[in-house]
């Protein structure tokens, strides 16, 4: 059964750092791997969706990358800034059969001092 | 933006109550899901649908039942709520995606349930 880890469960930076969150999964047969951000009160946001053919995806200040056969994926922010104050969640889809299903991390709580 | 509501947003009720938390997206996907997470924890997949009349359960097993009439609808219902029953459940929806089974999910903001 798949299982994902994400360390550290919460992180607090002061604004301008950069910082990386950490994902690993315990199966490497994934399809992709998706990074979402989870505001209080408020549902997910996808912010990259990476294919298992792929080592990297980048949007603005973000960048996440897979290492497949290691089972691991990073995310990286850069200029940290406190609207990026959100819990981070990582996310693998299976291969054949169970492609349709994620299976989610509990999270990164991430906190961004002014 | 995505377009995917969910009503109510907060829902207190007693125990035996029969509830329906509604589902509703305007993007037109055939695919969509029902996640129930506890605070602190994963997200667990409890339904999803692949179309009209197509319904199935994930991965938690849940004592919730949903429907599929109509695409853009995906209605969860419980019928005898218990305290077990509180937690937060989000709908999420995504397009077939053909080659690619698993496209970006689309979330709504969720409903908080609390039975006492």
């Amino acid at each position: 059964k798949q299982e994902v880890t994400q360390i550290p469960a919460a992180l607090s930076v002061p604004e301008g750092e950069n910082l990386v969150l950490n994902c690993s999964f315990t199966d490497s047969a994934i399809y992709n791997l998706q990074w979402f951000r989870q505001d209080p009160g408020k549902g997910l946001t996808s912010l990259l969706l990476i294919q298992s053919s792929q080592r990297e995806q980048t949007s603005g200040r973000l960048n996440a990358s897979l290492d497949k056969s290691s089972g691991r994926s990073t995310l990286y922010i850069a200029a940290s800034q406190p609207g990026d104050s959100a819990t981070y969640l990582c996310a693998v889809s299976g291969s054949g059969a169970g492609s349709y299903q994620l299976t989610f991390g509990k999270g990164t709580k991430l906190s961004v001092i002014p | 933006e995505a377009d995917i509501y969910q009503t109510p947003r907060y829902l207190v009720i007693g125990t035996g109550k029969k509830i329906t938390l509604e589902c509703s997206q305007t993007m037109g996907h055939d695919k969509m899901y029902w996640y129930q997470q506890d605070p602190g924890m994963e997200l667990h997949l409890i339904h999803y649908s692949y179309g009209v009349n197509s319904t199935e359960k994930g991965d938690l097993s849940s004592e919730s039942t949903v429907s599929r009439i109509r695409t853009e609808h995906f209605p969860l219902t419980l019928e005898s709520a218990r305290p077990s029953h509180t937690s937060q459940y989000l709908c999420a929806s995504s397009e077939w995606g053909g080659d690619s089974p698993v496209k970006t999910q689309y979330f709504g903001p969720g409903t908080r349930l609390l039975v006492l």
